[in-house]
């Protein structure tokens, strides 16, 4: 069975601050997705990652996905306080009758003070 | 475009009673997802269906039931609720490409009383 786990689940950071949420999974997969969530919003999509050493990067988040550690991570470059949400990782299931579902990390807080 | 499409946005219900919460894409998208969000949790994937008149449970099925007559319509039906049914209800959508990502719908915010 897939298991996913983000760490940390809650981050307070201050605003200028550099920091990285890590994603870890616990069975063989091909692809791995970063979701961003508004408090009471939707799920809106920011990165899909599809191989090992896969790098995204839009505006202050850069994602990579290292496959043989099982472990993605999402890295927050001068912290603003746009980029306050929840963060989650969901990971594809594995195989050809797999049919895209995904397994979802728990979710990280984010919170960007001044 | 709509994108995905969810009715209602709040409900109440009562202990026994059930609901049908609608879901609707207009992307031509094969796949389509069920997931339930309790507070501070992840999503769990209730059911999901692979194109018209295919569906199948996720990881979380008991209590809900689904249909799939048309590629736009994927309605969830609650059967008998119950408080754990008490949970916020997102739809998702996905062409069905190797690259493609999952469009969620605005959600469902369920309350059994």
């Amino acid at each position: 069975e897939l298991k996913v786990e983000q760490n940390p689940l809650f981050l307070s950071m201050q605003e200028g601050k550099n920091y990285t949420i890590y994603c870890n999974y616990s069975t063989t997969s091909d692809r791995l997705y970063w979701y961003r969530q508004d408090p009471g919003k939707s799920l809106e999509s920011l990165f899909v990652l599809l191989s090992n050493g896969a790098v995204k990067q839009e505006g202050r988040l850069m994602a990579s996905l290292d496959t043989k550690a099982r472990l993605s991570t999402l890295h927050i470059t001068a912290a603003v306080h746009d980029l306050s949400a929840t963060y989650f990782c969901a990971v594809a299931n594995a195989g050809g009758t797999s049919y895209g579902k995904l397994t979802f990390g728990q979710g990280t807080i984010l919170t960007v003070h001044p | 475009n709509a994108g995905v499409t969810q009715t209602p946005k709040f409900r109440i219900l009562k202990i026994g009673q059930s609901m049908t919460l609608q879901c609707a894409q207009d992307m031509n998208h094969n796949y389509m997802y069920w997931y339930r969000q309790d507070p501070g949790m992840g999503l769990k994937l209730i059911y999901y269906s692979v194109g018209a008149g295919i569906t199948d449970k996720g990881e979380v099925p008991n209590g809900y039931n689904v249909s799939r007559s048309t590629t736009e319509d994927f309605p969830l039906r609650l059967e008998l609720a119950a408080p754990s049914q008490t949970s916020v209800y997102f739809c998702a959508s996905r062409l069905g490409g190797v690259a493609d990502t999952q469009y969620f719908g605005p959600g469902t915010r369920l309350t059994v009383l």
